[in-house]
Parts: structure tokens; C-alpha cells; sequence
């Protein structure tokens, strides 16, 4: 089943404690990106990756790091959270031919505190 | 900048049909996107429009016009299940290389019985 897969799906944590969103997609996709879901604010991209070592900042990229070694892991890394980076946190896989379809994982919760 | 624009409500009744537009303002637009996303779910695709003109999936239309740098999503048969948001999405590409997308805020479709 082609799948985008996310963890974890909630993180609590702690101001300047450092974490990582991992990221997998299963259908040898090569852009992903990272998106940050905010009331009001609908869907704004952070990061996205054309393929594996290319990766380039999207609309709010700031407090927030990528790394693309492999083709199918894409994850995010909070060197220090701040409360402000509180969100639902969506990783995204895309077919970039045709439809353009994008396939996003289920969600990661974060609450900084 | 990439900047977009949508409703940010509209409510309809079921069995009926209803259009949400989205006009945009991007340099080095590639398509228009569109997805939908129910409460406490992830989005999922529904269209892509990069020519000018009507793309039909069902009870799903989307429409581009470049000239107008507008589209719209048109439901018909409404259902319950179709209470979602929507969300446009313009890809845009750089003479630089760099490759994004950009979301509206999102419209809330409200269907009455």
C-alpha cells in the first residue's frame, strides 16, 4: 500500500529540548516537503526536498532543519523549540508528473510548553 | 510572493452544487491543486489543473484560467460526507530552480440537509 508514515503522531515536550519528525514514504517519490498546519492560516510549507542532498527552504523554514540522506526519509528537526512552533505538522510525498499528486502523512500533534 | 485567495466559508445544501473559487498571485506559476481535508484528518488530493480549462473526476470539476490567475472546484450531488475544507494550491517554480507550493487558507464547506 503506498503510504506516507509519520512519528510520532503526538509529542508533548519542553522548550529548547531538541526533537525530530520522522518521515517515510514507500513510493520511491522524489520531492517531499514539511508543512505546518495553523488555525486560520491553512497549510504553509517549511522545507521541501527535490531528491536525496537537495533540499531548499519553503514559507516559514525558520527554527526548523531537514536533512534528505536517503530517498525515502525526510525528517524535521527542532534544534530548540519554542512554544510558537506549537502545530499539526504534516509530511507530504509527491508524484511530480501528470497530476502532480501529493500524498500527506497522518500528522504529528506538537505542543511545546 | 505567492499569495492566494479563497472563501473562507460557504454553506450549501445536500443534493446540490457548489463552486469555491480561488484566485492567486504567483510568479513562475506551474498548476493549480486542489484538496480536501475533514476534521482531524490529513488533506487528500482531488485535483490538478495546469492548462486552461475544466478537469472533471467524478463529481469533482476543477478550472483554470491562467489569464485571470483564477480557478474553482466545483461539487455537484452534494453529500454529507463532502463537509470538509478545501484547499487550492498553487505549485510555482523559480528561474533559480527552487520548486513549491503554496496553499490558500483553506474554505470550510458547511452542507445543510
Amino acid at each position: 500500500e503506498a503510504q506516507v508514515t509519520q512519528n510520532p503522531r503526538y509529542l508533548i515536550t519542553v522548550t529548547g529540548k531538541k526533537l525530530t519528525v520522522t518521515c517515510s514514504q514507500n513510493m520511491n517519490h522524489e520531492y517531499m516537503s514539511w508543512y505546518r498546519q495553523d488555525p486560520g492560516l491553512g497549510l504553509r510549507q517549511i522545507y521541501y526536498s527535490m531528491n536525496v542532498e537537495v533540499t531548499d527552504k519553503g514559507d516559514v523554514p525558520e527554527g526548523y532543519k531537514v536533512s534528505r540522506k536517503e530517498k525515502r526519509n525526510f525528517p524535521l528537526i527542532l534544534e530548540s523549540p519554542s512554544p510558537n512552533q506549537t502545530s499539526l505538522y504534516f509530511c507530504a510525498s509527491t508524484l511530480r508528473e501528470g497530476t502532480d499528486t501529493q500524498y500527506f502523512g497522518p500528522g504529528t500533534r506538537l505542543t511545546v510548553l | 510572493g505567492q499569495s492566494l485567495e479563497q472563501p473562507s466559508e460557504v454553506t450549501a445544501v445536500e443534493g446540490a452544487i457548489v463552486q469555491i473559487n480561488c484566485t492567486y498571485q504567483t510568479s513562475g506559476f506551474y498548476g493549480l491543486s486542489w484538496y480536501q481535508q475533514h476534521d482531524g484528518g490529513a488533506p487528500t488530493f482531488l485535483s490538478y489543473n495546469a492548462l486552461d480549462g475544466l478537469e472533471e473526476t467524478g463529481r469533482f470539476s476543477s478550472f483554470l484560467s491562467r489569464s485571470d490567475s483564477y480557478g474553482y472546484l466545483l461539487l455537484q450531488e452534494l453529500q454529507m460526507k463532502d463537509s470538509a475544507s478545501y484547499f487550492c494550491a498553487v505549485r510555482w517554480v523559480s528561474g533559480g530552480g527552487a520548486d513549491g507550493l503554496t496553499f490558500g487558507k483553506g474554505t470550510h464547506l458547511i452542507i445543510q440537509p
